[in-house]
């Protein structure tokens, strides 16, 4: 059971907008700590896509943006590519368990 | 071309022990807190621990499910930092990444260069 909360699958066709959202509690993300975001394909290394709950890395493009509201986050993804069939994960700060914590991932399938 | 790899997986038996190693290239490694994470087969990442710069004391940090079998070091001159894992278990059975500490302020720490991951399998 992970801290963090995500739907395990969303999907969407080429062009169409879809959001993945992460729950938290009082002891993470409803603390105040910051919700980070990560692209994965199985057997590569992981890509960090968005920090600090909306800033994105160098490269990665504006279709990608988040956001952050009390005990939640959200990751949006606009004009869906094939190429963005992945994993994502959302990760943020628990202070009850003193580490860094993830959701257990959205797998997301472009139609 | 920053970049992290890493190494030192492979069979063990429950109850011996492992070391991976994470190889930095590309940036300033002794001035970077580096990290530790899983990943078990059919499951999310998982973070295993970190460690600080030598500027921070070398000092680390662990999840609570490592429980004192795991420890992390590193080798500023190599650029490198390790994982030693004892007493393995066949639920540590996962691929281990390493990656770049982006930001170590507790309130908001991410990771922000991962390598590709070493597979550790704990079986007999």
């Amino acid at each position: 059971q992970s801290v963090l909360t995500q739907p395990p699958s969303v999907s969407g066709a080429p062009g169409q907008r879809v959001t993945i959202s992460c729950t938290g509690s009082s002891s993470n993300i409803g603390d105040g700590y910051d919700v980070h975001w990560y692209q994965h394909l199985p057997g590569t290394a992981p890509k960090l896509l968005m920090y600090a709950n909306s800033k994105r890395p160098s490269g990665v493009p504006d279709r990608f943006s988040g956001s952050k509201s009390g005990t939640s986050a959200s990751l949006a993804i606009t004009g869906l590519q094939a190429e963005d069939e992945a994993d994502y994960y959302c990760q943020s700060y628990d202070n009850s368990l003193s580490g860094s914590v993830f959701g257990a991932g959205t797998k997301l399938t472009v139609l | 071309e920053d970049q992290v790899v890493e190494s030192g997986g492979g069979l063990v038996q429950p109850g011996r022990s492992l070391r991976l190693s994470c190889t930095a290239s590309g940036f300033s490694f002794g001035d970077s807190a580096m990290s530790w994470f899983r990943q078990a087969p059919g499951k999310g990442l998982e973070w295993v621990g970190l460690i600080r710069s030598r500027d921070y004391g070398e000092t680390t940090e662990y999840a609570a499910f490592v429980k004192g079998r795991f420890t992390i070091s590193r080798d500023d001159f190599k650029s490198v930092a390790y994982l030693q894992m004892n007493s393995l278990k066949t639920e540590d059975t996962a691929v281990y990444y390493c990656s770049r500490v982006g930001s170590d302020m507790v309130a908001t720490r991410w990771f922000d260069l991962w390598g590709r991951g070493t597979l550790v399998t704990a079986s007999s």
